[in-house]
């Protein structure tokens, strides 16, 4: 069936620092949402990218969508204590109707 | 406006018994979604409904789990003769219009504890 793996695991980061996570699922995507999970909370949609090689800008996120629609990420500019959490991508299939969740990265910010 | 909710926030239940989770999705939202959440992992998908007709049950991992949504609104999530493999959140989500390729709301999660 189909898979999602994302990576890194965790990264912590220094404030003011870049941070990029990147998502590869097994099989062609139709489409790839970005959740946040806030330390205790429930995941939060970011964004949802449906093109091959679609890029959309959120301020200081990024998200980018792989011109084979099996892969994406997700870059955040100068890091600030606010994007503490996890990032979880979740694909659609081609033919499919439910959403696999990779397994997530968790972000961590020093001040 | 009020989001999803779900109940109970926290279940304690000894192995063997019945427990039934309830979702109460955003009032007018169609699609409504079951999954369960191990720690540090994301979710994973259990079944989903559109309206009151549920849609897809392949992530159920038995037939001890069984969910209904009887009339297109709130929804119930019931596991039969809990087993401790069961501990998880359970978290439910729901969406606008039926399709899959909509943003889901997702709800605070029911955390089941099976001793």
């Amino acid at each position: 069936g189909q898979q999602v793996m994302q990576i890194p695991q965790y990264q912590h980061v220094q404030e003011g620092e870049d941070f990029t996570t990147y998502c590869n699922s097994s099989t062609t995507l139709s489409n790839i949402q970005w959740y946040k999970q806030r330390p205790g909370g429930h995941p939060v949609f970011l964004i949802q990218l449906v093109k091959s090689g679609e890029v959309k800008k959120q301020k200081r996120l990024t998200f980018q969508f792989g011109e084979a629609k099996k892969n994406s990420s997700l870059h955040i500019t100068a890091t600030q204590t606010t994007d503490v959490g996890t990032y979880f991508c979740a694909g659609l299939g081609e033919y499919g109707n439910k959403l696999v969740f990779g397994a997530g990265t968790i972000l961590r910010v020093k001040s | 406006g009020a989001g999803v909710s779900q109940s109970p926030r926290y279940k304690v239940t000894k192995r063997g018994q019945d427990v039934a989770l309830r979702c109460d999705p955003i009032s007018g939202h169609v699609s409504l979604y079951w999954y369960r959440q191990a720690l540090g992992q994301g979710p994973e998908f259990l079944t989903y409904f559109n309206y009151e007709a549920q849609q897809d049950k392949s992530g159920l991992p038995n037939d001890r789990f069984s969910a209904e949504r009887p009339e297109g609104s709130i929804s119930t999530l019931t596991i039969q003769r809990t087993e401790q493999r069961d501990s998880a959140m359970y978290r439910c989500a729901s969406s606008l219009v039926p399709l899959v390729r909509n943003e889901q709301f997702f709800g605070p999660g029911t955390r089941l504890t099976v001793l």
